[in-house]
């Protein structure tokens, strides 16, 4: 079984600038998970998407970053413009179900330096 | 407000027992999660608990206890590879995961 996929795995960028992630999550996991993740520090919740809809994006700084999950399979993460604090791994997870006990898959990360 | 806690850093020999604390306080509970992450690397699944007791796995157990709000996990005949953070997670009364900010555990030769 493939598992999460996340590209870029490295990104370095000014600030100011624009960067997107993009994420494919295992095949048939219904729900999909982006996590910021801040040297030091546990994953922070940004998006979790149920199929193509969101469930929750009370953490998503929504002034500068925005997620899609189009057809309700990969996703995408953009942060536009990116500031200095930006500066973190950003992780991709998928579990078959949110609203039971599923473990989660994380892909290897992006990780994001914003000079 | 929700909050886990876990020590920031924990040192152990090979070949010995550590075994790390993880308490919370969260609205609700519906199970705790510990993942392992190796530095640079992406979280992975190490256990599950949702009822009171010790879940045994291998070399690692986890336990809990929902009245007092507490877990550990246990790792046994410490190796090198077991250098990692260890992080705790609580599913809250939404489902929602709320993660701890992890143990670094430095194994010793």
């Amino acid at each position: 079984e493939a598992g999460v996929a996340q590209s870029p795995r490295y990104k370095i960028i000014e600030k100011r600038q624009s960067v997107a992630f993009w994420c494919n999550p295992i095949s048939g996991h219904a729900t999909l998970y982006w996590y910021q993740q801040i040297l030091g520090q546990g994953p922070k919740l940004l998006i979790q998407f149920q199929n193509n809809g969101v469930v929750d994006d009370s953490q998503l700084p929504k002034d500068r970053f925005s997620a899609e999950r189009l057809k309700g399979v990969d996703s995408t993460l953009k942060i536009q413009p990116a500031k200095l604090e930006d500066s973190a791994v950003y992780l991709c997870a998928s579990s078959p179900f949110s609203y039971t006990y599923y473990e989660q898959y994380f892909g290897p990360g992006t990780r994001l330096t914003v000079t | 407000g929700q909050n886990i806690d876990q020590p920031t850093e924990m040192t152990a020999t090979e070949g010995a027992i550590v075994q790390i604390n993880c308490t919370y306080q969260t609205s609700g509970f519906n199970g705790l999660f510990w993942y392992q992450q190796h530095a640079g690397e992406a979280p992975t699944f190490l256990s599950y608990n949702v009822l009171d007791g010790l879940e045994e796995k291998g070399r690692f157990s986890s336990f809990l206890s929902r009245s007092k709000g507490y877990s550990y996990l246990l790792l046994k005949e410490l190796q090198m590879k077991d250098s990692a953070s260890y992080l705790c997670a609580v599913l809250d009364s939404n489902y929602q995961l709320i993660w701890g900010a992890g143990t670094k555990l430095i194994i010793k030769p």
